[in-house]
């Protein structure tokens, strides 16, 4: 069946520029996520939807950094005069069920990611 | 003690060989571990759940350690397709917590 789907999956701005990166989650996921990753590191965690509700959003690095998800499918992760520092993989992540914090997680599946790069 | 903390490596093995990896996590309340495998600019796949004391899964077998606080895995008769990245994730102060990832090169 299909996957999780971002688009664009390349995105070059300069920096100061607004960007808006796409995530289409498994249809019939629940739990949403988004990630940072950096080269040579792990995804870091931005922040979590359970349908159209943002549950954790303690990842997101500055409040330049904006998640929605409003009808609890699709979601967009806006980053505001972006720096060079936001430059990573932006992913995104569905799972079936609800995540519960510190003890017990579903399994999670990846889309391609959006490979940011601020000049 | 960092939430999940991974040996880097490379670990540079040849085929056919025998290589496990470990990774330790400090949340003692975790219940669910994964390893996910991550190609050079790919997405990390799931390669293992692991709920209770260890999976198996073909050359793949992840191993649960709750009094040390450590799960392993381990690839037996290593292919030159397993040369990947191999993410440890732990539950934690976030709904999950990556490691940064052991790297690992099969050489024919």
């Amino acid at each position: 069946g299909a996957g999780v789907s971002q688009s664009p999956r390349y995105k070059v701005a300069k920096r100061g520029q607004d960007v808006a990166l796409r995530c289409d989650p498994i249809s019939g996921h629940v739990s949403l996520f988004w990630y940072q990753q950096a080269l040579g590191q792990g995804p870091e965690f931005l922040t979590y939807f359970q349908n159209e509700a943002q549950l954790d959003k303690s990842g997101l690095p500055s409040d330049r950094f904006f998640a929605e998800r409003p009808e609890g499918s699709v979601s967009t992760l806006k980053i505001q005069r972006t720096q060079q520092e936001d430059s990573a993989v932006y992913l995104c992540a569905s799972s079936r069920r609800p995540a519960q914090r510190s003890t017990w997680v579903y399994e999670q599946y990846f889309g391609p990611g959006t490979r940011l790069t601020v000049t | 003690r960092k939430e999940v903390e991974q040996d880097p490596g490379p670990f540079n093995v040849p085929e056919g060989a025998t290589v496990a990896f470990n990774c330790t996590y400090s949340n003692s309340a975790s219940q669910s571990f994964f390893w996910y495998r991550q190609d050079c600019r790919k997405e990390p796949k799931l390669l293992m759940s692991v709920y209770s004391s260890g999976n198996e899964d073909g050359r793949f077998t992840a191993q649960l350690n709750r009094a040390s606080q450590y799960i392993s895995l381990l690839i037996r008769d290593s292919k030159l397709s397993d040369s990947a990245t191999y993410l440890c994730v732990v539950p934690g102060n976030t709904p999950l917590v990556f490691g940064k990832g052991t790297r690992l090169s099969v050489i024919a």
